[in-house]
């Protein structure tokens, strides 16, 4: 699978403060999608990041408060802004779609960012 | 209803048992399916895809009932490793093509 890497790994942020954690990817990739996972619950899809154009979120999300790049097929950024308690979560990164997987429409996940915010 | 819903377990399974997990989703017209698992406190990683015919890897055999939207996972001969929670995932649930939808997932331990 492709190797996926995700900055930083946790951070513990002072509410009204914003986070930008980083996913790159060491082969271009078609797809690329932002998650979280609050503690003790699956995954939700935040938004998925479209390289060279707005990110397309789901419902409940916003880009206010979610904002999102992807200035290429390698790299993409998601800002948690405006922090608040409620934010604390960990955010996965997880691309689908490069030369060499198995299946064009499996979905592999970066390592995750564990965010605390007091 | 959930989309996509799992028994949360735990499952706790001696070595060497046979165990089988069980999902079911709303969406009929979903197109993809897929078992992942997620360790304590790592990132989900993908078991397998899921496909009509039924697929086995290894000890591990995942089957797809279209008309009963059913999804189940079978692990034979359980080592200790295979401690995990397991994730029912489908796309296509919500709209999207390429949305994955997550169950809760179901916990299993392995006791030795």
């Amino acid at each position: 699978s492709a190797v996926i890497s995700q900055k930083p790994s946790r951070d513990i942020c002072q509410r009204g403060t914003s986070l930008t954690i980083q996913c790159q990817v060491d082969s271009q990739v078609t797809m690329m999608f932002w998650y979280r996972q609050q503690p003790g619950q699956s995954l939700t899809l935040i938004a998925t990041a479209n390289q060279g154009s707005e990110a397309t979120y789901e419902s409940g999300f916003v880009i206010d408060k979610f904002p999102i790049s992807r200035p290429n097929l390698t790299f993409s950024t998601l800002t948690v802004s405006n922090m608040s308690p409620e934010d604390s979560s960990i955010y996965l990164c997880s691309v689908e779609g490069w030369e060499g997987a198995s299946s064009y429409n499996e979905q592999f996940f970066g390592p995750g960012t564990r965010l605390t915010v007091l | 209803r959930k989309e996509v819903e799992q028994d949360p377990g735990p499952f706790n399974v001696p070595e060497g048992a046979t165990v089988a997990f069980n999902c079911t989703y709303s969406n009929s017209a979903s197109q993809s399916f897929f078992w992942y698992r997620q360790d304590c406190r790592k990132e989900p990683k993908l078991l397998m895809s899921v496909y009509s015919s039924g697929n086995e890897d290894g000890r591990f055999t995942a089957q797809l009932n279209r008309a009963s939207q059913y999804i189940s996972l079978l692990i034979r001969d359980s080592k200790l490793s295979d401690s995990a929670t397991y994730l029912c995932v489908v796309t296509g649930s919500s709209g999207s093509a390429r949305q994955l939808t997550f169950g809760s997932g179901t916990q299993l331990t392995v006791l030795p």
